[in-house]
């Protein structure tokens, strides 16, 4: 079955503490993007990534790092967490850029 | 950058109605439009697409319309069940990268 996994589906962590949400494609998609999710704000784009070793900064970058060492793998990596990157996360996959046609399940988010 | 935003943020439909969510996008050099649909608790699911060439495209019981002159977007639902209650979402596509709106959430009365 398609699909876009993330773990894990819930998360709650303090401030500071570094983290790491996985993102794991089985469609051999080459495109991967993060978003996150806020009331009222719609889905904003974090990170993307076109192939291995290519990653760009989306809409709302600061406080994230991504890493792209393969193909089906696209992490994102809060090095230290602030309440205000509580929200809703969602990796995607596509078989090219602006076309996400695969999301995750979702992470919620929760820094104390 | 510009974005993308829908009509109203809540529609409530009878079980078998018809539905029809709207959405207004601002890039009119946007040339590819994805309509999602997000039930509670899950990710955005791909209901279906148009190109900007187009003006209409029909699904299985969807069908979205574009309007370039106006900058519009509808999806159209026929005979609408309980399983469509979800938040659906438009997105445009402009230059590669894909503008969300808020979404409509609609409910489905029985």
């Amino acid at each position: 079955e398609a699909q876009v996994t993330q773990n894990p589906r819930y998360l709650i962590t303090v401030t500071g503490k570094k983290l790491t949400v996985t993102c794991s494609q089985n469609m051999n998609h080459e495109y991967m993007s993060w978003y996150r999710q806020d009331p009222g704000l719609g889905l904003r784009q974090i990170y993307y990534s076109m192939n291995v070793e290519v990653t760009d900064k989306g809409d709302v970058p600061e406080g994230y790092k991504v890493s792209r060492k393969e193909k089906r793998n696209f992490p994102l990596i809060l090095e230290s967490p602030s309440p205000n990157q509580t929200s809703l996360y969602f990796c995607a996959s596509s078989l090219q850029t602006g076309l996400e046609a695969f999301f995750g399940q979702g992470t919620r988010l929760t820094v104390v | 950058g510009e974005s993308v935003g829908l009509h109203l943020p809540t529609l409530s439909v009878q079980e078998g109605d018809n539905s029809i969510i709207n959405c207004a996008y601002s890039n009119s050099a946007s040339d590819y439009f994805i309509w999602y649909k997000q039930e509670s608790g899950k990710g955005p699911q791909f209901i279906i697409d148009i190109r900007s060439n187009m003006d209409k495209r029909q699904g299985q019981r969807v069908t979205v319309l574009l309007n370039k002159t106006v900058k519009h977007l509808s999806l159209q639902i026929a005979a609408t069940q309980p399983g469509d209650s979800a938040v659906y979402f438009c997105a445009e596509n402009y230059n590669y990268k894909l503008s969300f709106g808020a979404g409509t959430t609609v409910t489905v009365r029985a």
